[in-house]
């Protein structure tokens, strides 16, 4: 099956700067690589996702890339703002397993002002 | 539109007691999954049904969980009898074809099982 690594674990930067978290994946047949925002206590939130067509997506200060190759993807948080402080989770999957999804183990961001 | 809805929020149990959980996907939403999240983890999945037939529960431990979706729209999952290692947070999430052909899957807010 589906194995996703995530790192890192934790991650802690200044207000306005930039946060990476970087995923991989072991199933070539991943075709769609969705990343979820969980604050503490609340349900996981979408907050972008690609598919496997696509080597990179922005939306304002989010932007995701996947190198299928590699079979790695990233999320690029660019200027940090103290309310991006959560939980990030990616997941892969494929329509060969209904799209539910694999997860990492999560990041946790914490944005300091 | 209506998000997914679970019930209840939380539950506290004994071990050996059983419990349910109910989940109300969003209108039209063929497809629900039952995630399972411990605490310090990433969501995994027990149960995945497309209308009211189950597509995958490969993961879900049937010598204590059960889960059902009939007529293709509410769904309920089961522990009995519950285990110290199953607190959790207990995700539903559903899901309808986009036009990518993919499918976003939305959660609800989840039941928070202790057992004691």
């Amino acid at each position: 099956g589906e194995n996703v690594e995530q790192h890192p674990s934790t991650l802690s930067v200044q207000e306005g700067d930039s946060a990476v978290i970087k995923c991989t994946y072991s199933d070539s047949a991943s075709n769609y690589f969705p990343w979820y925002k969980q604050e503490l206590g609340k349900r996981p939130q979408l907050i972008i996702d690609i598919r496997s067509n696509v080597g990179e997506k922005k939306d304002q200060r989010i932007a995701v890339t996947l190198n299928k190759t590699a079979k790695h993807f990233s999320l690029h948080i660019t200027e940090t703002q103290p309310e991006d402080s959560a939980v990030y989770f990616c997941a892969a999957t494929n329509s060969n397993s209904g799209y539910a999804l694999n997860f990492g183990k999560g990041t946790s961001l914490l944005v300091t002002p | 539109e209506a998000g997914v809805a679970q019930s209840p929020r939380y539950k506290i149990i004994e071990k050996r007691q059983s419990v349910a959980f109910w989940c109300n996907p969003i209108s039209g939403h063929a497809t629900l999954y039952w995630y399972q999240q411990i605490l310090g983890q990433g969501p995994k999945l027990l149960i995945q049904f497309q209308n009211n037939g189950v597509v995958d529960d490969s993961q879900l431990p049937k010598d204590r969980f059960s889960a059902e979706r009939l007529k293709g729209v509410d769904s309920t999952l089961k522990i009995q009898p519950a285990k110290l290692e199953d607190s959790a947070v207990y995700l539903c999430a559903s899901s309808g074809r986009t036009s990518g052909g993919t499918s976003e899957q939305y959660f609800g807010p989840g039941t928070r099982l202790t057992v004691t």
